[in-house]
């Protein structure tokens, strides 16, 4: 069965730090993959993804992410953080295959700090 | 435009009793997807609909879950009876059929059972 493991449950770290939160899983064919953000008390909202192509993506707010296939990777990134990125980042992967079938992380929480 | 929507936000009850979760999904999405999150853990898809039809229904505990897709627009999820472990928070999410994969949230129900 196919897992995705985040390597961090929590982040804390200052404004104009840089965060880099990591994103692995098992799967041996092809994938979609996503990162979803969910702020405190709001929902679950896309942050950024990737289907085919440019391994590199960039999503809102400043967020980019890579993926490393060779490493079954696809960390997020941000160079400089603000306090509003405080929040709970979950990163997803569905087989092409596998028709909306989101297999989910356990999340990251990351908080900034003033 | 209107985002998924679920009510009721809450809901606290005893072991034992029936509870109900609706969810009105985005206008002209006909993919409509029910989630489970446990505390700490990222969403486990229960189940998929397109249109009223449950195509991906594998993870729904049959014995005491059920859901409807009635016309093919808004769904409820039901639990009878809830037992302790059924308190989580309950997630709906809807996409377009040829954006499959890009799932859009509603805010969840948080489920208490006592």
């Amino acid at each position: 069965a196919q897992s995705v493991s985040q390597h961090n449950h929590h982040v804390i770290l200052s404004e104009a730090a840089s965060l880099e939160l990591g994103c692995n899983y098992s799967y041996g064919g092809t994938v979609n993959l996503f990162w979803y953000v969910q702020y405190p008390g709001q929902h679950l909202q896309l942050l950024l993804k990737y289907f085919s192509g440019d391994p590199l993506v960039k999503g809102i707010k400043g967020f980019e992410a890579e993926f490393i296939k060779s490493k079954f990777s696809f960390n997020l990134r941000k160079p400089s953080v603000q306090w509003s990125d405080t929040a709970e980042y979950f990163c997803a992967v569905t087989p092409t295959d596998s028709w909306g079938k989101l297999q989910f992380g356990a999340g990251t929480q990351v908080v900034v700090t003033p | 435009e209107a985002g998924v929507v679920q009510s009721p936000r809450y809901k606290i009850i005893e072991k034992k009793q029936p509870v109900a979760f609706w969810c009105n999904p985005i206008s002209g999405h006909n993919t409509l997807y029910w989630y489970r999150q446990n505390l700490g853990q990222g969403p486990e898809l229960l189940i998929r609909y397109e249109n009223e039809e449950a195509v991906d229904d594998s993870q729904l505990p049959k014995d005491r879950f059920s859901a409807e897709r009635l016309k093919g627009v808004d769904s409820t999820l039901k639990i009878q009876p809830a037992e302790l472990g059924d308190s989580a928070v309950y997630l709906c999410a809807s996409s377009f059929r040829r954006t499959y994969n890009e799932q859009f949230f509603g805010p969840g129900t948080r489920l208490t059972v006592l």
